[in-house]
């Protein structure tokens, strides 16, 4: 069935470390988002990308759509504890009416 | 505007036991879903609502069972309950079905069952 791989499943980073979560999906994507749930929260919506080397940036945040619309990357500068939590990607269903999320990777930061 | 309100926020059933989770939104959205969320294993779709009126099964459907109520609620039933449904549950809501707009969380109900 349809699946999307998200990796690593954990990071920890130092503070101001960069950080990236990756994800991968078995199909080509329309579109994919980005949710960010702290702990003890619920998921956020971060942003949707839909092009193609599609590039957004939210202050010390990065987002890339690949080129092929098959994996997708968020990227954090200077990390800091704010940015603790779980980071999903997610993707169509094949029938375009729900969202298939990613395992999510989880980030921890240490000051 | 409250968005997406859950209840309860936490339960704890014993085997056997049945009880319904309820979930509002006051964003006027059609589409409706519930998830489960478990350590390791990301969100993983129970049932959803693409519109009043209409339901259908998710990713881990078994066990449950939903009732679109009114555009507004959308409710999820454990008929009787089991260790395994332990778990966190969150609804979301979003304004379409068709290229699955933006959606939003509830705060979830945390559910253990002994």
């Amino acid at each position: 069935g349809q699946q999307v791989m998200q990796i690593p499943q954990y990071q920890h980073v130092q503070e101001g470390e960069d950080f990236t979560t990756y994800c991968n999906s078995s199909t080509t994507l329309s579109n994919i988002q980005w949710y960010k749930q702290r702990p003890g929260g619920h998921p956020v919506f971060l942003i949707q990308l839909v092009k193609s080397g599609e590039v957004k940036k939210q202050k010390r945040l990065t987002f890339q759509f690949g080129e092929a619309k098959k994996n997708s990357s968020l990227h954090i500068t200077a990390t800091q504890t704010t940015d603790v939590g779980t980071y999903f990607c997610a993707e169509d269903n094949q029938a375009g009416t729900a969202l298939i999320f990613g395992k999510g990777t989880t980030l921890s930061v240490s000051s | 505007n409250a968005g997406v309100t859950q209840t309860p926020k936490f339960q704890v059933l014993k085997t056997g036991q049945s009880m319904t989770l309820q979930c509002a939104q006051d964003m006027n959205h059609n589409s409706m879903y519930w998830y489960r969320q478990d350590p390791g294993m990301g969100l993983r779709l129970i049932y959803y609502s693409a519109s009043e009126g209409t339901t259908d099964k998710g990713e881990v459907p078994n066990g449950y069972n939903v009732s679109r109520l009114n555009k507004r609620e959308f409710s999820l039933r454990l008929e009787s309950a089991a260790p395994s449904q332990t778990s966190v549950y969150f609804c979301a809501s979003s304004g379409l079905a068709v290229n699955t707009d933006t959606q939003y969380f509830g705060p979830g109900t945390r559910l253990t069952v002994l």
